[in-house]
């Protein structure tokens, strides 16, 4: 079954360092989200990125954080000058065009990537 | 702002017995409601969804009821198995053509005993 693939699975950093979390969508799908969980709480959204452009972005995707897609199989997650309240897990999600047995695209998630910053 | 509220925090379960999860949305744009499984170590999952304009929903073990005039949805899970202990959410969002942001809960922890 295709997956998406997160890397790394945990990461730790010092407040103010800059930090690029990767993920490798199903090769096949075009939409591309970041999600995060902080601990304890629910999933929250950042970001979404359709055709080398953000179509969606929450209050929590600010000036620090960016995302690109490099090339043809990864997409990434900038954040420029971590704080602590960045600390969280980091999950991308990706969909294609076909519809799921509810009439609406499904998205799958990866397995998250840890960020703790200290 | 909460625009999706989920209850209960935790449950506890038997092994044979329905385990029954709540959601209230605010948002009455939202026309996609989808309950996702994590397990440990693992990302969300999809389980199953639902559209507001039908009531209920099963599949298998799984059923979704869905009041819209309550703006409430609830996962019912029926003969619990071990193997269903998990953190459930329910999600929702609005349009299939948008950047598609799901709208989470806070999650349900589940678990099911022998």
């Amino acid at each position: 079954e295709p997956e998406v693939t997160q890397t790394p699975s945990h990461q730790v950093t010092q407040m103010g360092q800059e930090v690029i979390l990767r993920c490798v969508p199903i090769s096949n799908h075009l939409y591309f989200y970041w999600y995060r969980q902080i601990l304890g709480q629910k999933v929250e959204f950042l970001v979404s990125f359709y055709n080398n452009e953000i179509s969606e972005k929450s209050e929590i995707f600010d000036d620090q954080f960016s995302v690109e897609r490099p090339d043809g199989s990864n997409f990434t997650l900038k954040i420029r000058s971590t704080k602590l309240e960045d600390s969280a897990m980091y999950f991308c999600a990706s969909r294609g065009q076909g519809k799921g047995p509810s009439g609406a695209n499904v998205l799958t998630f990866g397995a998250g990537s840890r960020l703790t910053v200290l | 702002q909460q625009q999706v509220k989920q209850s209960p925090q935790s449950l506890i379960v038997q092994k044979g017995g329905i385990s029954i999860i709540n959601c209230a949305y605010e948002n009455t744009a939202f026309d996609y409601f989808p309950w996702y499984q994590q397990f440990p170590g693992k990302g969300p999952a999809l389980l199953i969804a639902i559209r507001p304009d039908v009531s209920e929903k099963k599949e298998g073990r799984f059923t979704i009821s869905f009041n819209k005039s309550a703006k409430q949805f609830s996962l019912h899970i029926m003969d619990s198995q071990p193997g269903d202990s998990a953190t459930y959410f329910c999600a929702a969002s609005v349009g299939l053509n948008s950047g598609y942001a799901l709208n989470f809960g806070k999650g349900t922890s589940l678990l099911v005993t022998p």
